[in-house]
């Protein structure tokens, strides 16, 4: 079974300065997503960035970017000029890709707890 | 709709009460997702529907959870009798089909006294 390991229960940053946050999954799959996930205290969990694992390019979205190493299975989150609006659960999902069949469920860590500090 | 709605957003019960948690999807989303998050926790899953039809259940923890979307859009999460250890934020979420993305609404809190 694919399990996702967040190690970081909590982070801090400074306002402008950068953070990384870290995440490892276990699967014996070749084919599967990964995905950064943000939940603010609103619980709406809004999605940050997905990474395909057969792309080996990064995924970057604006200050938002991966580092993604499949042969580590490591998937961690950089993100860049941290802003207030940033402090937030951030949640590491990853989906199987098996085609048509499924299974199409997210499995997730437990999360880190952004602070970003004025 | 813009996004994912969930209705109630917080819901207390008595121990052994039922309860029905709603969802109304994104409108077209033909996949759909219940999970469970518990304090602290990241969610867990808890069942899948394609369009009307529910693919897999296999995180319901027990059987006093049941899940339907007769229609093939909103859906419905029952809890019969439910017990303290029921207290979580149920979330939904939707998907286009085979499309990787799920898209959250804001959860039901439900707090079981």
């Amino acid at each position: 079974a694919q399990t996702v390991t967040q190690s970081q229960p909590e982070m801090s940053v400074q306002e402008a300065e950068t953070v990384t946050l870290s995440c490892t999954y276990d699967t014996s799959e070749s084919d599967y997503y990964l995905f950064w996930y943000k939940q603010p205290p609103s619980r709406q969990m809004i999605l940050v960035i997905r990474q395909e694992a057969y792309k080996q390019q990064n995924a970057t979205e604006n200050r938002f970017s991966v580092n993604f190493q499949k042969a580590a299975k490591s998937f961690s989150l950089k993100i860049s000029d941290s802003q207030l609006g940033d402090a937030a659960m951030y949640f590491c999902a990853y989906r199987s890709g098996q085609g048509d069949s499924g299974p199409y469920k997210y499995i997730f860590g437990t999360g880190t707890r952004l602070k970003v500090l004025a | 709709g813009a996004g994912v709605s969930q209705s109630p957003r917080y819901k207390v019960a008595k121990r052994g009460q039922d309860v029905a948690l709603r969802c109304d999807p994104i409108s077209g989303h033909v996949s759909l997702f219940w999970y469970q998050q518990a304090l602290g926790q990241g969610p867990e899953f808890l069942t899948y529907f394609q369009n009307e039809a529910q693919l897999d259940k296999s995180g319901l923890p027990s059987d006093r959870f049941f899940a339907e979307r007769p229609e093939g859009s909103v859906s419905t999460l029952k809890i019969q009798r439910t017990q303290q250890e029921d207290s979580a934020v149920y979330l939904c979420a939707s998907s286009l089909a085979l499309f990787p993305e799920q898209y959250f609404g804001p959860g039901t809190r439900l707090t079981v006294t």
